[in-house]
């Protein structure tokens, strides 16, 4: 009964590079959510995916950031060009369907250090 | 959005006391989530609880939604309840946007 799956579970990035976070849903659940967990800024929603389509972006930066989620494979949250800003807790979550009404089942995160 | 509010921000218990969490939200909601964020950064699903009143061990939790409020009920509290309590909610004009609170800090002493 595996759960929401990510990894990795830290990364370590110098300023400039790019970072790869995966995600792979849990068994039966094509809709993933994207939350970032800044240290004073509490957990925030970034993008919502459904298989091979983006639902709501409304929470992504506009520039460096970007989300997929493919037919196959698990979802990826790419940040080009690391900033210190961008040191964070990422997590990933999964649903079942598309209502607001289906509960959300979080990963275990993956921790961000850009130095 | 939905504007969630916590308190009471920080709870220090020594092991055995009793407690509760609250949850105020902004408007009427479709799903309500509490989560443990325990030492390790991870967070655990505790209750789905749009409304009602649901119990896990030494765990409940009450949601009422025409008053737009939640409560976590920790019973006989352990130093492994330890962490950050957070709650979380959406509505069907979101999607499955949850939106957060900030969490109510939680420390139990032996």
């Amino acid at each position: 009964n595996a759960g929401v799956m990510q990894n990795p579970r830290h990364l370590v990035r110098r300023r400039g590079q790019e970072a790869r976070l995966r995600c792979s849903p849990m068994k039966g659940h094509s809709h993933v959510y994207w939350y970032r967990q800044l240290p004073e800024e509490g957990l925030k929603f970034m993008v919502y995916l459904q298989k091979e389509n983006i639902i709501d972006e409304s929470g992504m930066p506009k520039e460096r950031f970007s989300a997929e989620f493919p037919k196959e494979g698990p979802s990826i949250l790419r940040i080009q060009q690391v900033v210190r800003g961008d040191s964070a807790a990422y997590f990933c979550a999964s649903s079942i369907g598309l209502e607001a009404f289906n509960e959300q089942f979080f990963g275990p995160g993956t921790r961000l250090t850009v130095l | 959005g939905i504007q969630v509010e916590q308190s009471p921000p920080d709870l220090i218990l020594q092991e055995g006391a009793n407690s509760t969490l609250r949850c105020n939200f902004s408007d009427s909601v479709n799903n309500l989530q509490w989560f443990h964020q325990n030492p390790w950064g991870q967070l655990i699903n505790l209750f789905y609880i749009p409304s009602g009143t649901k119990q896990n061990g030494r765990l409940s939790a009450t949601t009422v939604a025409t008053e737009r409020y939640s409560l976590l009920y920790i019973s006989s509290s352990q130093t492994t309840d330890s962490g950050v309590y957070f709650c979380a909610a959406c509505r069907g004009s979101t999607l499955g946007r949850l939106y957060f609170g900030r969490g109510t800090q939680l420390t139990v002493w032996p």
